[in-house]
Formats: C-alpha cells, sequence, structure tokens
C-alpha cells in the first residue's frame, strides 16, 4: 500500500542510549516532518524537510537530529535518550500544489525511555 | 500558548445523530484549517479541510464551517455512525506552509449504539 511506513514500532530505550527512527515515503513527495504526540499536547513537530536535502528545526528539536537520506526517507535520531522524549512518534509528508497543507501520516512509532 | 484549542476532550453521541466537534484558534494569520481522524495504533488521516474564503465545506456526511470572525471552527458528522469513533484532532496554518501547521489536543468521540 502506498504511503508513510515508519520503523520500528515500539521501542524501549534506557536513559543515555541512542537509537534512530526510520521513516519511508512512497508518493513522491517532497516534504518530511516528525512530530511527537503526548497526552494533552496534541501534535508537536520536531524537524522537517521542505525538499531533499534541506531540514529545519521546528517545535521541540531539543535533544533530537534528522537525516533526509534521499527524496524518498527521513530518519531522526535520538543521540542520548531521556525520560522526556517517551511519546509517540509520527513521520509525515506532503506534496506540493493544493496538496502542500495536507499531511500523510506513519503509524507511528511508540517509545519508552526507562 | 495553545493557538488552536479543542476544549472538549472527549464526546458520545448516539448512533444517527449528530456529532458537533468544535475548535478555536488565537492566531489570525491562520488561514487554512484540517481535520483529521485518528484510530489508536494509526496515525492521523485526513477527513476535510478550508480555506478561509469559504465558511462552508462539505463531504459526505462530514461538514465543517468556518467562523473567521469569531475564531472558531466546528465539524459536523450527519449521521453519526459507531466507526466514527475516534480522536479528531483540529490543524491550523497559513496556506502552503505545513510546516506550521499547528494541532488542537484532540476530541475522542464515541458513538454509542
Amino acid at each position: 500500500n502506498a504511503g508513510v511506513t515508519q520503523t520500528p514500532k515500539f521501542q524501549v530505550l534506557k536513559t543515555g542510549q541512542s537509537m534512530t527512527l526510520q521513516c519511508a515515503q512512497d508518493m513522491n513527495h517532497n516534504s518530511m516532518y516528525w512530530y511527537r504526540q503526548d497526552p494533552g499536547m496534541g501534535l508537536r513537530l520536531i524537524y522537517y524537510s521542505a525538499s531533499e536535502g534541506t531540514t529545519d528545526k521546528g517545535e521541540v528539536p531539543n535533544g533530537y537530529n534528522v537525516s533526509r537520506l534521499n527524496k524518498r526517507e527521513f530518519s531522526l535520531r535520538l543521540e542520548s535518550a531521556a525520560p522526556s522524549q517517551t511519546s509517540v512518534y509520527f513521520c509525515a509528508s506532503s506534496g506540493g500544489g493544493a496538496g502542500a497543507n495536507v499531511l500523510t501520516f506513519g503509524a507511528g512509532s511508540r517509545l519508552t525511555v526507562l | 500558548d495553545q493557538q488552536v484549542k479543542q476544549n472538549s476532550p472527549s464526546l458520545s453521541v448516539q448512533e444517527g445523530r449528530i456529532s458537533i466537534l468544535n475548535c478555536d484558534y488565537t492566531n489570525s494569520m491562520f488561514d487554512y484549517f484540517l481535520w483529521y481522524k485518528k484510530y489508536p495504533a494509526e496515525g492521523p488521516t485526513f477527513l476535510i479541510s478550508i480555506s478561509s474564503i469559504k465558511d462552508k465545506n462539505e463531504d459526505g456526511r462530514f461538514t465543517v464551517f468556518l467562523n473567521k470572525s469569531a475564531k472558531h471552527l466546528s465539524l459536523h458528522i450527519v449521521p453519526s455512525q459507531p466507526g466514527d469513533s475516534a480522536v479528531y484532532f483540529c490543524a491550523a496554518s497559513p496556506t502552503g506552509t505545513a510546516s506550521k501547521l499547528t494541532f488542537g489536543t484532540g476530541t475522542r468521540l464515541q458513538v454509542t449504539l
């Protein structure tokens, strides 16, 4: 099925460990995003990539790094995980033109940091 | 500062009745508004949108109303069905800038038999 694929779906880390969340889309979208969802907070933008080769900070970038590997793939890295990073992470993508504001989301990655 | 607010965390409606989900915003730069629907263990999916040049947009059972002067939008679902039970997120941004999309905290809708 066409769409946005995230891996892993679940991960448990200890404080200080590192990990990378992977995201790939097959809709030929230029823009990709990483959000986190916390209870009572809605979805908050961590980083985004407007096009291949560019990345920019969103609302809550501290503690994260991203890589736009190619047009399809956008990864999110936690270098030294902290309990405050326990959350559900969503990758999304969007196309241009009339679809520029409409995001297509992946199924999410639930991360627990102990 | 919550720029997009959904003040009702939950809503319960009987099957066949109308569901009305509300959303308020504070940023005057917002001129494009969307509703997303989210089932457990899935990502949000786009439902319906409206730009500020309109005050109503319909798509089947779903209608979004925009009141710019009150900075308020609402989503009407008629008739409500059990499959509509989900969390609904309101989102807003300046047109064409998805990187500035701001989400509300969501309203959990339960449609009962």
